[in-house]
């Protein structure tokens, strides 16, 4: 069936590293532009970035931009996150999504994965 | 950037009541915007994509309309399984945005 499967998150000391996968089936993963988005513990929905589908266009929120990477291997189906100088307020949930301006794409979501950045 | 006004933050109603929720943008967005449904513990659920179309599988008490900056979702009659947060996103530039968010609970 269509789903997208994310794994990767853990604990994290501040300033670590960690590399978010989601592993995309039931649907033609190289056809869809995706993001990340995250949300904090009892807070909303924050967009983190953006990859098209080829991989050659990239957006990032200013809250990440230079600490986090995203990427994409269409061979794999999968979409990556890799995330850099780790700080306290990166802990949350990540979600990864197709992104609603895919041509005739569908709204998939991940169940998430969850991030905690702490000493 | 977009930014997303939702409002109100919060809101009780009784079951059978008409509830609004309105998302404003800071600049023009066509009608590229989505509302979503998320209930605790899951990940969101798209209920109307391009302002006013309801997404396949969703009661039909639940519409959107708006374009431009002002956008408005409702629900005709509040039911029970309807008690979640409710998030409209922009989708007409990068970087996105969410609202808010409204969540909803029964009185």
């Amino acid at each position: 069936q269509v789903q997208l499967v994310e794994s990767g998150g853990g604990l994290v000391k501040p300033g670590g590293s960690l590399r978010l996968s989601c592993a995309a089936s039931g649907f033609t993963f190289s056809d869809y532009y995706m993001s990340w988005i995250r949300q904090a513990p009892g807070k909303g929905l924050e967009w983190v970035s953006y990859i098209s589908s080829s991989g050659n266009s990239i957006y990032y929120a200013d809250s990440v931009k230079g600490r986090f990477t995203i990427s994409r291997d269409n061979a794999k189906n999968s979409l990556y996150l890799q995330m850099n100088s780790l700080r306290a307020e990166d802990t949350a949930m990540y979600y990864c999504a197709t992104d609603p301006e895919t041509p005739y794409g569908m709204d998939v979501w991940g169940q998430g994965t969850t991030v905690t950045v702490s000493s | 950037d977009i930014q997303m006004t939702q409002s109100p933050s919060s809101l009780s109603a009784s079951v059978g009541d008409r509830v609004t929720i309105t998302c404003q943008a800071s600049q023009d967005i066509s009608n590229y915007l989505n509302w979503y449904q998320q209930k605790p513990g899951k990940a969101p659920n798209l209920v109307i994509y391009d302002a006013s179309n309801l997404e396949t599988g969703v009661p039909s008490r639940f519409s959107g309309s708006g374009s431009g900056t002002d956008f408005t979702f409702t629900i005709s009659s509040l039911q029970p399984e309807d008690i979640a947060t409710y998030y409209c996103q922009q989708y007409d530039n990068l970087p996105r945005a969410f609202g808010g968010g409204t969540k909803v609970e029964i009185k």
